[in-house]
């Protein structure tokens, strides 16, 4: 089935350490995008790739870095996660970067303790 | 700074009963409002774009307006399975990205 598959469903982590949450989409769209979801404050960006080799910061960057090696795949990673981190994490994808069309995963919930 | 602003937060109807939901936004220039459906534990679920105001878009019991500073999402006669949370989410014509209201959470009872 054609989409987006996010890992892990949900993690919890103890503060300080290293996660990466993965990503990966099989619709060839050019456009990637980690967004977190919290109560009150709704999905904020974090980063994007508009195509393969290329990423950008969104609203939210801090904390959090991306890479894009490829079309399918845009990994998120925390280098040393802290309770702030505490969020529903979703992946989407679109055709391309100026369409707001978007395709989303369903979700990642991290835990920091 | 965008602004996209959605209400009611949470709208309780009976199954039938038709309401509306509003997205007020604040954008140097729009070049798109666009709304999805979210429902619980799932990703958000593309349903409308609108680029220009007078513009209508119709989805079965689903229909989106659009004028100069808002956006209604009509719901006529629903049914408990359009229980759902309904965002709205605007892209400036500069081509940031999209920017998201915190969405209507709404309830359909039978």
């Amino acid at each position: 089935i054609a989409g987006i598959t996010q890992a892990p469903t949900s993690q919890i982590l103890a503060a300080g350490r290293r996660m990466t949450l993965r990503c990966t989409q099989d619709m060839r769209h050019n456009a990637m995008y980690w967004y977190r979801q919290d109560l009150g404050l709704g999905l904020r960006l974090i980063h994007y790739s508009n195509t393969a080799g290329t990423t950008g910061k969104g609203e939210v960057p801090d904390g959090y870095s991306v890479s894009r090696a490829n079309t399918d795949d845009f990994p998120l990673t925390l280098a040393s996660a802290v309770p702030s981190q505490t969020s529903v994490y979703f992946c989407a994808s679109s055709l391309d970067w100026n369409t707001g069309e978007l395709f989303f995963g369903e979700g990642s919930r991290l835990t920091v303790l | 700074e965008d602004q996209v602003t959605q209400s009611p937060e949470a709208l309780r109807l009976q199954e039938g009963e038709s309401s509306s939901l509003n997205c007020s936004y604040t954008v140097s220039g729009l070049r798109g409002l666009f709304w999805y459906r979210q429902d619980p534990g799932k990703g958000p679920e593309f349903l409308f774009t609108l680029y220009s105001a007078g513009e209508e878009k119709e989805k079965e019991r689903l229909k989106a307006t659009l004028t100069k500073k808002e956006s209604f999402l009509h719901i006529t006669a629903p049914k408990p399975e359009d229980s759902a949370t309904y965002l709205c989410a605007v892209e400036e014509t500069s081509g940031s990205r999209l920017t998201f209201g915190e969405g209507t959470q709404l309830t359909v009872n039978p």
